[in-house]
């Protein structure tokens, strides 16, 4: 039993790249979060989704799309980053949603350096 | 939205006491606590919601005021492993998810 898992671990990109953080969860649960943690910040959601087939903006969208593959697997991309998107990003998932009390488990986090 | 947590940080002695406070500006219907130990993941600790129930660790005690909008976290008899930084995450009254707070760095000395 895993739990989260997120690949990449680390990441260096160069101004204007792309590319996608992978999450994976197999707990069975129903929503799954990305949050950004920067330093002295605490954790800003970016996008959760609540269910299989629905994703919705957090607090922190901008440069940033999801995809919800299928119940397990939640990705996020930055089509074309930038410096102040060098943080690190957490996944988390939850069986309900975390806003009705339910835990949330958080995967080891990727962190990513953009130039 | 994001709630402030006090003290920023604290030293602790092996055995005393703490409490990390959590506030917002605005009304609350449930608040998470996290612990974050460097350079890992933050770990589910407690939560307590409208209404008085709570669900968490058994060694873990912690307030919630929802006149006041606030939460308090209460660690006794602190040992090494407390040591991290502690995170709020309340949600707010409707609101759908949790707005961290910026963590209090607890750090216990032998």
């Amino acid at each position: 039993n895993a739990g989260v898992t997120q690949t990449p671990k680390f990441q260096v990109l160069k101004t204007g790249q792309s590319m996608t953080l992978q999450c994976a969860q197999d707990m069975n649960h129903n929503s799954m979060y990305w949050y950004r943690q920067d330093p002295g910040m605490g954790l800003r959601l970016i996008y959760y989704s609540a269910s299989e087939g629905t994703t919705d903006k957090g607090e922190v969208p901008n440069g940033y799309n999801v995809s919800r593959l299928n119940k397990r697997e939640f990705s996020l991309r930055l089509e074309s980053a930038a410096p102040s998107q060098t943080s690190v990003y957490f996944c988390a998932s939850s069986d309900g949603s975390a806003g009705r009390g339910n835990e949330q488990f958080f995967g080891p986090g990727t962190r990513l350096t953009v130039l | 939205q994001q709630p402030v947590q006090s003290p920023q940080a604290v030293i602790l002695r092996e055995g005393e006491d703490a409490v990390i406070n959590c506030s917002s500006s605005k009304a609350l219907y449930s608040v998470h606590w996290y612990r974050q130990k460097h350079g890992e993941a933050p770990v589910f600790l407690m939560i307590l919601l409208k209404g008085g129930e709570q669900k968490g660790h058994e060694k873990i005690s912690a307030s919630f005021n929802e006149k006041k909008q606030q939460s308090s976290l209460y660690l006794t008899a602190s040992q090494l492993s407390y040591s991290g930084t502690y995170f709020c995450g309340p949600r707010l009254t409707g609101a759908n998810n949790l707005f961290f707070g910026t963590g209090t760095r607890l750090t216990v000395i032998p």
